[in-house]
Order: C-alpha cells, then structure tokens, then sequence
C-alpha cells in the first residue's frame, strides 16, 4: 500500500460547482500536511496547509481527520483557473511524502 | 518570477554528453532538495541538502551526481544518462528546523530533460 493515495481523475466539474477530494495516508506518525497545486508543466506551488481543526482560504477549505487518517480539499464556486493537479504531501519524520496527484477540469 | 531560479529550462542532451542543472535560491532558506517528476508518477526525491551537508540520497544512480558549494545554490550534474532518465527535474528549498516546515517548500520552475 502507498504510504499517501490519492484518486488521480480527472475530475471533470462545471464552473461555478463545488468540487472535493480526499487523499489518504496509511501512517499514523504522519505530521504534517499540505494541499499543492500544479498546473500543466509547471512546478507545485503551496496551496495551503492542513490543520487539525479544519481551515479555509476563500474558495478553498481543508481538512485532516487523523482518525480514518485522510484529508480533504474543497473548492467552492469552481473558476476555470482552478483547473490544475492537486498534490497531497504528508511529513512524516521530516521524510516529505508525494501523492500522485488528483486532475482537476472546470468545465465552462 | 519565485524565489528559486533553475536553469536550463529545457535541456536536449546525448547518452555521452555532460551537463549540469543549476538551481538557486533567494529565500534565505537552509534546505535545499532535487526531486524527479516522470510522467504519470509521483514526485521522487533524488537528494536533500542541508545546511550545505547532503543528508540524503535516495539510491540515486552515480550518472547523477549533486553539488551544493553554498546554502543558495544547488547544481545536479548529470552524465551517461540513460533515455529513462529523461523528466522534468525539481529543485526545492525550505526552512529546515522545528515546525519550520509548515511554510512547505518553494520549487523552482523545473528544468525538462530530454535524453536521446
């Protein structure tokens, strides 16, 4: 099993929807967490941390539920600039942990 | 423009041929990292430097070799690469210390390695 797995899409969402995935961690040592995005051929830029009580940035809300060991990005009223791969990174142990990432479209 | 500047940005090179990717960045960071991105994979970590100290190396073949003479810069120099080899190479920094890395990592725009 992958120590971080996410559901690689693509998502295939309208604009103006509100779209959520989940990225699983299999150890429970695991930290710290983060959503980056990246969009196509280009570097993953830090979308935001994840805390334990939740957090949001605008459109954008993360969670981290350590008992079934997965976090959670939600994007409301999808733009079409949200279109990109979404990267779940887990430190563990200052061991920093990729997901494959999860494909986002907003459709027009 | 990010505080961490790679160059080439794209790089044509043989199976014989020598070349070296440089990486450099601005932030005043201590850490400093090469990661592999292949397609359809996910990001690997090659090597991680810190405090100008390799601490790491993820059984990185030899035709890739690192070099870091200074906490601002990075080179990963590169011979008798195979076509497998062939991706998008990311250098990194971050913040090393405590919870130091809840500010993540910065990446650099990545420089495209194409090996024929």
């Amino acid at each position: 099993r992958k120590e971080v797995e996410q559901d690689p899409g693509p998502f295939n969402v309208p604009e103006g929807a509100t779209v959520a995935f989940n990225c699983t961690y299999s150890n429970s040592a695991s930290q710290s967490f983060f959503w980056y995005r990246q969009d196509c051929r280009k570097e993953p830029k830090l979308l935001m941390s994840v805390y334990s009580s939740g957090n949001e940035d605008g459109r954008f809300t993360a969670q981290l539920n350590r008992a079934s060991q997965y976090i959670s990005l939600l994007i409301r009223d999808s733009k079409l600039s949200d279109s990109a791969t979404y990267l779940c990174v887990v430190n563990r142990d200052d061991k920093i942990i990729f997901g494959k990432g999860t494909r986002l479209h907003i459709l027009p | 423009e990010t505080g961490v500047t790679q160059t080439p940005r794209h790089l044509v090179m043989g199976m014989t041929n020598k070349k070296s990717l440089k990486c450099e960045q601005h932030l005043g960071h201590n850490a400093m990292y090469w990661y592999k991105q292949s397609a359809k994979k996910p990001l690997e970590l090659m090597f991680v430097y810190s405090l100008e100290e390799r601490v790491e190396n993820n059984s990185v073949p030899s035709r890739f070799s690192p070099e870091c003479p200074n906490s601002s810069h990075l080179f990963l120099h590169l011979h008798t690469l195979q076509p497998e080899d062939s991706a998008l190479y990311l250098c990194a920094s971050s913040q090393e210390g405590g919870q130091s890395f809840n500010y993540g990592y910065t990446f650099g725009s990545g420089t495209r390695l194409t090996v024929v």
